[in-house]
């Protein structure tokens, strides 16, 4: 049990449809992360948030997008939906950008 | 960005065997984290270790900072090590780089 909250835990969209993905960080926790694992791959970096500000961003294409609240909960938002979306996203809460991270269980997203 | 290289990719056991798992990383780390992914691709934080030794019952890693390479050590392997191992580093920048993974399965 890590404390850091996803959801939802399954999601089916299809091409062109937004979507968002919510995750709860652990309380104290300033620091969230969001990856994209596909299958049979390792998890691969979108964005990190720190005190609300974006603190560094993988090889995403801009519809990709995120927020973070004063209460350090954050979003994922996807514009634009394709099928090379199909995957587990997963967030990940620090109690500062150089501490570890825990991870939620993640959400399942599936592109039809 | 740091590169992060693990090896082997797969490894194949027979319960009660020992392994050492490899993480290579390009530059210096303030972070290093080992992490075990079940089949329900639940991340599992195993040991949060930039330099120095830290063991956790049959687990133990070692990280030498100055060489860029941490190791984790399975001693006494059982059926429930199966899964996916990833080292995962932060450096300078704070962004977060995983490894490969290294896929093991232990067969009773």
């Amino acid at each position: 049990e890590t404390g850091v909250t996803q959801s939802p835990t399954h999601l089916i969209k299809t091409r062109g449809q937004q979507v968002t993905l919510r995750c709860s960080s652990q309380s104290g926790h300033n620091t969230v992360s969001w990856y994209q694992q596909a299958l049979g791959q390792g998890p691969q970096f979108i964005f990190q948030y720190y005190r609300e500000e974006e603190n560094g961003r993988g090889n995403f294409p801009p519809r990709f997008s995120g927020l973070q609240f004063p209460n350090y909960s954050s979003e994922l938002n996807v514009n634009a939906l394709e099928l090379d979306d199909s995957a587990l996203y997963l967030c990940a809460s620090s109690s500062d950008r150089d501490q570890p991270q825990h991870f939620g269980d993640g959400t399942r997203l599936s592109i039809l | 960005g740091i590169q992060v290289e693990q090896s082997p990719p797969d490894l194949i056991l027979q319960e009660g065997a020992n392994s050492t798992l490899r993480c290579n990383f390009s530059d210096s780390v303030n972070n290093l984290q080992w992490f075990h992914q079940n089949p329900w691709g639940q991340l599992i934080n195993l040991f949060y270790i930039p330099s120095g030794t830290k063991q956790n019952g049959r687990l133990s890693a070692t990280t030498v900072a100055t060489e860029r390479y941490s190791l984790l050590y399975i001693s006494s392997s059982q059926t429930t090590d199966s899964g996916v191992y990833f080292c995962a580093v932060r450096g300078g920048s704070y962004i977060p780089t995983f490894g490969r993974g290294t896929s093991l399965i232990v067969h009773p």
